[in-house]
C-alpha cells in the first residue's frame, strides 16, 4: 500500500519550454501533497504544500507564478516550470500524505528527472 | 527556527557489523520521527517511523527516540553492502510538516 507514482520520470526540454509534472497517490486519497527539488548532493528543498481544493503554500524563494501547482482531486497533484531555464534543472520529487490512518506519514513518488537544455 | 541535525558523514562501517545513525533535533513538541532512506539518484523510502520513547524494532533495523534528550537513532544491525544510502531523518512540526536533516551517508565495506 501507499504508492505514490509521478510521470515523466525524466524530462529533457529547450530553454523557454513549460514542463507539466504529474503525481498520483495509487491507492490512497492523499489531501496533501508536497513538492521537493533536489540538486546534486545536496539535501531534499520544499518547495510547495498543496491541499486538494486549495492554493499551494509556497516555501520562501520559490516563485508561485513560475511553478504552477494544482491539485484538483484527491489523487492527483500536477506542478508546471513555467518557461524553463537551465538553472531550473533538477530532481522533482512529490510526495503524499494520506488522509487516513497514516495521516501522519509522507509517501514519496520515484521523483522526475528534468534537465533544461 | 526548527531544526533537525545529522552528521553528513561518510560513515564507514565494515559489513556484519552495526552501523549506528544519530539525529538530533530542536523543536521539543515534535511527536512523529521518521528515518528514510535515499539511493543515489532515486527518491525517499521510509524505513521507520517512531512516535514514542523508547526503541521500536523492525527486521534488521531499531529506531531509538529519546524526548528528553530531543534525539532519535537508527540501528542497523548485519550491515549489508546494500544498505549504503545516505539516511534522512525528519520530525514532524505541529502543521504536519517535515522538517529535514541533511542526511548522513552510510558506506558499509565488504
Amino acid at each position: 500500500g501507499a504508492v505514490v507514482s509521478q510521470h515523466p520520470s525524466r524530462v529533457i526540454c529547450k530553454s523557454g519550454t513549460s514542463v507539466k509534472i504529474e503525481c498520483r497517490s495509487l491507492d490512497f486519497q492523499a489531501t496533501t501533497m508536497f513538492w521537493y527539488r533536489q540538486f546534486p548532493k545536496q539535501s531534499l528543498m520544499l518547495m510547495a504544500t498543496s491541499n486538494e481544493g486549495s492554493k499551494a503554500t509556497y516555501e520562501q524563494g520559490v516563485e508561485k507564478d513560475k511553478f504552477l501547482i494544482n491539485h484538483a482531486s484527491l489523487t492527483l497533484s500536477t506542478l508546471t516550470v513555467t518557461s524553463a531555464h537551465p538553472e531550473d534543472s533538477s530532481f522533482y520529487i512529490c510526495s503524499a500524505r494520506s488522509a487516513g490512518e497514516l495521516q501522519e506519514t509522507q509517501y514519496f513518488g520515484p521523483g522526475t528527472r528534468l534537465l533544461v537544455l | 527556527q526548527k531544526e533537525v541535525e545529522q552528521n553528513s558523514g561518510p560513515l564507514s562501517v565494515p559489513e556484519g557489523a552495526i552501523a549506528s545513525l544519530n539525529c538530533t533535533y530542536s523543536d521539543r513538541v515534535s511527536q512523529s520521527f521518521f528515518w528514510y532512506r535515499q539511493y543515489s539518484g532515486k527518491s525517499p523510502e521510509l524505513i521507520m517511523s517512531i512516535y514514542s520513547n523508547g526503541d521500536k524494532e523492525d527486521g534488521r533495523f531499531t529506531a531509538q527516540l529519546n524526548k528528553a534528550s530531543q534525539y532519535v537513532s537508527l540501528l542497523i544491525r548485519d550491515s549489508q553492502p546494500s544498505d549504503s544510502a545516505t539516511y534522512l531523518c525528519a520530525v514532524m512540526d505541529s502543521n504536519y510538516q517535515l522538517i529535514w536533516g541533511a542526511g548522513t551517508k552510510l558506506i558499509i565495506k565488504p
